[in-house]
C-alpha cells in the first residue's frame, strides 16, 4: 500500500518568513495530493491540492510543488503570520477514490510574532 | 457554504458497549468516508462508501466496524464491543465526485 512520509515534524519560523514542508510517497499510481491545516480540536481543512498533471499550484501565500519522478511534493507558505500556526498534513491518493487517502504524520508549524 | 455535520460532538461510552456515530453529508454528494484520528496522531482512512456499498476499507476496518446509509441523508459508523484503543476523533467526509472530499466536524469518542 501507499506510504507517505512528512518532514519536518515540527517547524518554527519568525513571522514574515517562509515555511516549507515536504512529503514523499511510495505508490507511483497516486495522483491526488491534498494539504490540510488542522487547528487544535478542529477538523482538517483543505488548503490546497495538486493533481499529477501539473507541477505547481499557487493560491495567494500558499503553493504546492510536485515532482512525480522523485515522488515528492512540498507545501510552501510565504509571509507567514501567527494565524498560520497549526498542524499541517499532506496526503496521497488516487483520484478514482480520492477519499482513500494515506496521510503524513503531520508538521506542527509555529509562527512567532 | 454547505458543511458535513456530525453528531454527537463528544461521546463517552463504557468499554464493551456499542456506539453509533452519525454524519449528515452534503446533500448532493455521492461518496462518503470515515476516518479516525487518535489524539496527537495522523488521520487514518477507515472506509469509503458509494452506491450503497463499501467501495474500499482499510485494515483498521475489521468486523468490529460497520457503516450504513439508513436513509437519504444520514451515514453512520457503528463500532461494536468498544475497546479503550478505539478512543479517538472520528471524522466523516463526503464528496460529489471521486476526487476531493470535505471533512465533517468530528466526533470525539472516549471509551472508559
Amino acid at each position: 500500500g501507499e506510504n507517505v512520509e512528512q518532514h519536518p515534524s515540527t517547524l518554527s519560523v519568525q513571522e514574515g518568513d517562509s515555511a516549507v514542508i515536504k512529503c514523499t510517497y511510495s505508490d507511483s499510481a497516486s495522483n491526488y495530493f491534498p494539504w490540510y491545516k488542522q487547528e487544535l480540536g478542529k477538523r482538517p481543512q483543505l488548503i490546497i491540492d495538486i493533481r499529477s498533471n501539473v507541477g505547481e499550484k499557487k493560491d495567494q501565500r500558499i503553493a504546492v510543488t510536485l515532482n512525480k519522478t522523485a515522488k515528492h511534493f512540498s507545501l510552501h507558505i510565504t509571509e507567514t503570520q501567527p494565524e498560520d500556526s497549526a498542524v499541517y498534513f499532506c496526503a496521497a491518493s488516487k483520484s478514482t477514490n480520492a477519499g482513500k487517502s494515506t496521510f503524513g504524520d503531520g508538521t506542527t508549524l509555529t509562527v512567532k510574532p | 457554504e454547505p458543511e458535513v455535520t456530525q453528531t454527537p460532538s463528544h461521546q463517552v461510552t463504557q468499554m464493551g458497549q456499542e456506539v453509533i456515530l452519525r454524519c449528515v453529508p452534503i446533500s448532493n454528494h455521492l461518496y462518503f468516508y470515515w476516518y479516525r484520528q487518535i489524539l496527537g496522531q495522523k488521520v487514518e482512512f477507515l472506509v469509503s462508501f458509494y452506491n450503497n456499498e463499501i467501495s474500499e476499507k482499510s485494515e483498521i476496518f475489521d468486523d468490529q466496524f460497520s457503516v450504513e446509509r439508513p436513509d437519504g441523508s444520514n451515514f453512520t459508523l457503528k463500532i461494536r464491543s468498544t475497546k479503550l484503543e478505539d478512543s479517538a476523533m472520528y471524522f466523516c467526509a463526503s464528496s460529489a465526485s471521486a476526487d476531493g472530499y470535505t471533512f465533517g466536524s468530528g466526533t470525539r469518542l472516549t471509551v472508559v
